[in-house]
């Protein structure tokens, strides 16, 4: 079962940022925080993970609460091709599979 | 150069008729995996193998086998398919098990059972 709660849906403006949340509230210090995103007909795609740090690539940046109970996925300046669902994952090092939730739906419109 | 491909890319066929998916990655990886996403676009684990021997079995009917001949190649037969099979077949592949987390994904093969 998936251990994160996501919103439903999202939207932002071409351009701006977007920054979504996901809730993690019983993750144990072994667990990584997994982002991926499902662009519409397409494999999934990883974008980041991180464990407590902050971290950042081409793609994104991940925000970790301190307490590690949430993060956020921000996407600074979303463009159309950013439409898509994102899924936030959390994954003991240990653990053999990825377990996709419902994610959160991001339309980005001009 | 596909990372990770996979055929058919659709499929679509009569209820109790036998079928096979077929994919390769050409990452090196040593883990390969199947993803099903039903019609209400929940992607769930059904198997995975590391460097072709199965680790992973999500207590799929046993209608589905999987095969790895090698682990570039982790193929999907389906016997007596059912309406209920209808869905996205996603391969994926990742360096290792313990990289599972790192999944590259095949652009998936969507399977329709009349």
């Amino acid at each position: 079962d998936a251990k994160t709660t996501q919103p439903t849906s999202m939207d932002c403006a071409e351009g701006r940022a977007a920054n979504l949340p996901c809730n993690h509230s019983t993750i144990s210090g072994n667990e990584y925080v997994y982002w991926y995103r499902q662009i519409h007909s397409q494999g999934p795609q990883y974008i980041i993970h991180g464990l407590k740090n902050n971290e950042t690539n081409e793609m994104a940046s991940l925000i970790i609460t301190e307490d590690r109970k949430s993060s956020t996925l921000i996407l600074p300046h979303a463009t159309l091709r950013d439409t898509a669902v994102y899924y936030c994952i959390v994954r003991d090092t240990g653990f053999q599979k990825l377990v996709f939730g419902t994610g959160t739906r991001l339309l980005v419109s001009p | 150069d596909t990372a990770v491909s996979q055929t058919p890319k659709y499929l679509v066929t009569q209820m109790g008729n036998d079928k096979s998916i077929k994919c390769e990655q050409n990452l090196g990886h040593d883990t390969m995996y199947w993803y099903k996403q039903d019609s209400k676009k929940f992607l769930k684990i059904m198997f995975s193998y590391n460097n072709k021997e199965l680790i992973i079995n999500e207590t799929v009917p046993n209608r589905f086998s999987p095969k790895s001949p090698d682990k570039a190649h982790l193929n999907l037969h389906i016997n007596s398919l059912e309406l209920g099979d209808s869905a996205v077949y996603f391969c994926a592949s990742s360096r290792s098990v313990e990289s599972a987390g790192e999944l590259f994904f095949g652009e998936g093969s969507r399977l329709t059972v009349l």
